[in-house]
């Protein structure tokens, strides 16, 4: 089935470590997203790329990197920096010059 | 820059009842696009209706439509006929002339009562 995954669903982390969360598609989508969702809010973007091996920041960026080595894969890494990870964060994607973003299950960080 | 406003943060329906959940925006580019999104508990977000700035007819898919009212910037959520399944975070979003990415309102709960 087409799609996009993200894992692991539910991760835990110890305050000042480095984390990766995954996000692939098979939609031979161009364009990826990550956002951010804090608890009754709306989702704020964090990176996004519309092609392979380039990225740009979204409007809370700091704390974060991406990387885009292949057309399917958007891992985001929430780094020590980053002062409140504890978030559930969602992966999307979408053709260029189409409207809808497909959105991934989402992974719930914890920071413990 | 855009802005997307959700003034509910919680509205009720009964069951077979239709509901209408508000969402107004804010942007200066002449192009743009609306959208609304539904968030179950699960957490996924569902893709409900999309309505183009320049599109004549208000949108329209199933049981959700949406109104459109462009000199008041308002893009409405309008589900008909509300089933218990309804029951979900409700999201506006726009996204604003060449921009890819999506700006979100801060969302409505809507539950809906049997």
């Amino acid at each position: 089935d087409g799609g996009i995954t993200q894992s692991p669903k539910y991760l835990f982390r110890k305050e000042g470590q480095n984390v990766t969360l995954s996000c692939e598609q098979n939609l031979n989508h161009d364009a990826m997203y990550w956002y951010r969702q804090d608890p009754g809010q709306g989702l704020r973007l964090i990176y996004y790329s519309q092609i392979v091996n380039d990225f740009q920041k979204g409007d809370i960026a700091e704390g974060y990197s991406v990387s885009r080595e292949k057309k399917e894969s958007f891992p985001l890494t929430v780094t020590s920096a980053q002062k409140n990870p504890t978030a559930f964060y969602l992966c999307a994607s979408s053709i260029i010059g189409y409207n809808e973003q497909f959105f991934g299950p989402g992974t719930r960080l914890t920071v413990l | 820059a855009q802005k997307i406003t959700q003034t509910q943060p919680g509205m009720f329906v009964q069951e077979k009842e239709a509901v209408t959940l508000d969402c107004t925006y804010d942007t200066s580019d002449p192009s743009y696009g609306l959208f609304w999104y539904k968030q179950p508990s699960s957490g996924e977000m569902i893709f409900l209706i999309y309505q183009g700035s320049y599109d004549q007819q208000n949108a329209t898919e199933g049981r959700y439509s949406l109104n459109f009212q462009k000199a008041r910037k308002s893009a409405n959520l309008v589900i008909s006929a509300s089933q218990l399944g309804d029951s979900a975070m409700y999201f506006c979003a726009m996204r604003g002339g060449s921009a890819r990415q999506l700006t979100f309102g801060s969302g409505t709960q809507l539950t809906v009562l049997p």
